[in-house]
């Protein structure tokens, strides 16, 4: 079983609609979430980040983390074609610093 | 921000032959460099840990002498891959940390993208 699953898509979803994104996680150790947007063969870039339970918006994203069922999410709202490419979730604990477990990605698309 | 610049980003090779790929902290020293491998669809899968001045450490079932690590300055590491072998053609990509953000704070580089002919 992988630490972490994430269901690769792709999504796909109309200009303006809300994408919802999801990871679940079997370690129970990750303290640290990401989610990064990757684009078609370039490195990853991160989008947000938290730590422990709880909910962040940053602008047209919320990230969302409920370690007691071990699942984060990711919202994206009023979703824009540039929004389009694999985002990944990605999950450290504090004793591997920078090793980073990774989702598989979900390819999203967003249609005009 | 923090800034990780990779070289090459696309490079072709004939199997048998070396690559070297590098790994450049632009404005911040990393003590630390993480390199990843990226095949199509598939999550990024760290390789190793590239320290300063010391041997990389590998991950289970990453062949060390094939996957060369040397991290010889602050800013720059580097990984070659030698007697590439068509299989090993892959997205490689590195990260590392500006000590000076918070813990979370990694870059990646943009990748290089290797394919073995």
């Amino acid at each position: 079983q992988k630490e972490v699953e994430q269901d690769p898509g792709p999504l796909s979803v109309p200009e303006g609609a809300i994408v919802s994104l999801n990871c679940t996680y079997s370690n129970s150790a990750f303290q640290y979430f990401m989610w990064y947007r990757q684009y078609s063969r370039k490195g990853p870039e991160l989008l947000m980040y938290t730590y422990s339970s709880g909910n962040k918006e940053d602008g047209r994203f919320t990230a969302q983390v409920d370690k007691s069922s071990k699942y984060i999410s990711l919202f994206i709202r009023d979703s824009q074609p540039s929004d389009s490419a694999t985002y990944l979730c990605a999950m450290i604990s504090t004793d591997s610093w920078g090793k980073f477990q990774f989702g598989a990605g979900t390819q999203v698309v967003v249609t005009p | 921000g923090a800034v990780v610049s990779q070289h090459p980003s696309w490079v072709i090779c004939k199997s048998g032959t070396s690559v070297k790929i590098e790994c450049r902290s632009l404005d911040f020293q990393a003590t630390t460099m993480f390199w990843y491998r990226q095949f199509p669809k598939q999550s990024l899968m760290l390789m190793a840990t590239s320290n300063e001045g010391s041997k990389a450490t590998y991950e289970q079932g990453v062949e060390k002498d094939k996957f060369l690590i040397n991290h010889a300055s602050l800013t720059l590491s580097t990984l070659t891959v030698t007697s590439a072998h068509p299989e090993d053609s892959s997205f490689y990509i590195c990260s590392a940390r500006d000590p000076d953000t918070s813990n979370y704070g990694y870059t990646f580089g943009s990748g290089t993208r290797l394919t073995v002919v």
